[in-house]
């Protein structure tokens, strides 16, 4: 899988969007650009992924440059309970036995 | 929303012992893992298993550890001989046949003593 990198952490005020960007130079065309969250040691919570297109859903958007390697997740007005450790992770979708590999992720705290 | 349990949240256990961690995938799921997380450290893979098999395993996950999908619902992990370093907080995975999204279980904090 390739290696990403994400900013080991951040802040954001509570109602402001939050961009989390990540870069992964070195990913393969069959890989996605996946995120996940922790919650403070809870179970890794699956957030968005996206091949090439931008993707949105109810929890965030997802925005790929166009020669992949690096993207950005927006979460559009933090709360505090977004307050979480964001991990993006490259990963083939389909193959059998399909590992996610996390890294250190992002630390976000969101601010009242 | 359907969701992977796991049972017990909480496990202590002697050096030597053998432990069974028990998980529930989503029911129409088809790919089964499990991850651990060291208490300050990264998740870390342990093991994939699909149609039955073993389909991918990590270097953590030797023959201490074995997997076993006994009935059409249950997925455990057996540890047979508990070490002090296997204490961590251990999570269940499944997937639909899609395999693009991993759900977790909530965990067991497993206390090697």
């Amino acid at each position: 899988d390739a290696k990403t990198t994400q900013p080991t952490s951040m802040d954001c005020a509570e109602g402001r969007a939050a961009n989390l960007p990540c870069n992964h130079s070195t990913i393969s065309g069959n890989e996605y650009v996946y995120w996940y969250r922790q919650i403070h040691s809870q179970g890794p919570q699956y957030i968005i992924h996206g091949l090439k297109n931008n993707e949105t859903n109810e929890m965030a958007s997802l925005i790929i440059t166009e020669d992949r390697k690096s993207s950005t997740l927006i979460l559009p007005h933090a709360t505090l309970r977004d307050t979480a450790v964001y991990y993006c992770i490259v990963r083939v979708a389909w193959a059998a036995g399909n590992k996610l590999t996390f890294g250190g992720g992002t630390r976000v705290l969101v601010k009242p | 929303e359907p969701e992977v349990t796991q049972t017990p949240s909480h496990q202590v256990t002697q050096m030597g012992q053998e432990v069974i961690l028990h998980c529930v995938p989503i029911s129409n799921h088809l790919y089964f893992y499990w991850y651990r997380q060291i208490l300050g450290q990264k998740v870390e893979f342990l093991v994939s298993f699909y149609n039955n098999e073993i389909s991918e395993k990590s270097e953590i996950f030797d023959d201490q550890f074995s997997v076993e999908r006994p009935d059409g619902s249950n997925f455990t992990l057996k540890i047979r001989s508990t070490k002090l370093e296997d204490s961590a907080m251990y999570f269940c995975a499944s997937s639909d046949d899609s395999n693009e999204k991993l759900f977790f279980g909530s965990g067991t904090q497993l206390s090697v003593l």
